[in-house]
């Protein structure tokens, strides 16, 4: 079964830090996804990725930016975090054809 | 920008009983539409997809998707305290093949022994 791992599971940050959530897949899928999840808004695409070195805006992209470096890799940075920026985010990975997304276990971000 | 409405928002079933979730989307163009399952404090994981009209049955699922009425519905049949998550309805958007999901806010599932 694909393998998406996350790092940090869990991370404090104050107000105007700088975050950097990453993600690592096995699976040599070529699309990579950054999700936040919250309720009463389900999940919520932020960043995706077609391969190394392309990122793309998703649904809700302001005050993140995300870095594909590799295709194993694909990290989400919150330059300036915010309160509302506290959350739970999943990374996923999946190829064209197939369509199925395969999600980490997710970072739980609290920023204060 | 594609809508996907789930309900109902929780539902409480005994174990053994059928369960029927339902899914209704905006677009009549989208692709597929997706559930997932998502246990608590995990990520979600793809359980059934279906492209066509008409119904999709794996193992004690089925899905039926009705392209007219924008509207998919999945069943589980025997219901497993197991089976006790959130289920998410996802559907693909259109235009070229991005891989992109839109997601609803999910039906909490509880099934009590």
């Amino acid at each position: 079964e694909a393998a998406v791992t996350q790092s940090p599971r869990n991370k404090v940050a104050v107000t105007g830090g700088k975050v950097t959530l990453s993600c690592n897949q096995t699976n040599n899928h070529n699309n990579m996804y950054w999700y936040r999840q919250d309720t009463g808004h389900g999940l919520r695409l932020i960043h995706y990725s077609y391969g190394a070195g392309s990122t793309e805006k998703g649904d809700i992209p302001d005050g993140y930016k995300a870095s594909r470096p590799s295709q194993e890799n694909f990290s989400l940075i919150l330059e300036l975090a915010t309160p509302s920026q506290t959350s739970v985010y999943f990374c996923a990975s999946g190829d064209w054809g197939e369509g199925t997304q395969y999600f980490g276990p997710g970072t739980r971000l609290l920023v204060l | 920008q594609e809508k996907v409405q789930q309900s109902p928002e929780s539902l409480i079933v005994p174990e053994g009983a059928m369960v029927s979730l339902n899914c209704s989307f905006s677009d009549s163009a989208s692709q597929s539409i997706w559930w997932y399952q998502q246990h608590p404090g995990k990520g979600p994981k793809a359980l059934i997809s279906i492209f066509s009209n008409g119904n999709k049955k794996e193992g004690r699922l089925t899905v039926y998707l009705n392209r007219a009425s924008l509207h998919v519905s999945l069943h589980i049949k025997d219901s497993q305290p197991s089976d006790s998550a959130v289920y998410l309805c996802a559907v693909s958007n259109t235009g070229a093949n991005t891989g992109k999901l839109t997601f609803g806010h999910g039906t909490i599932l509880r099934v009590h022994p």
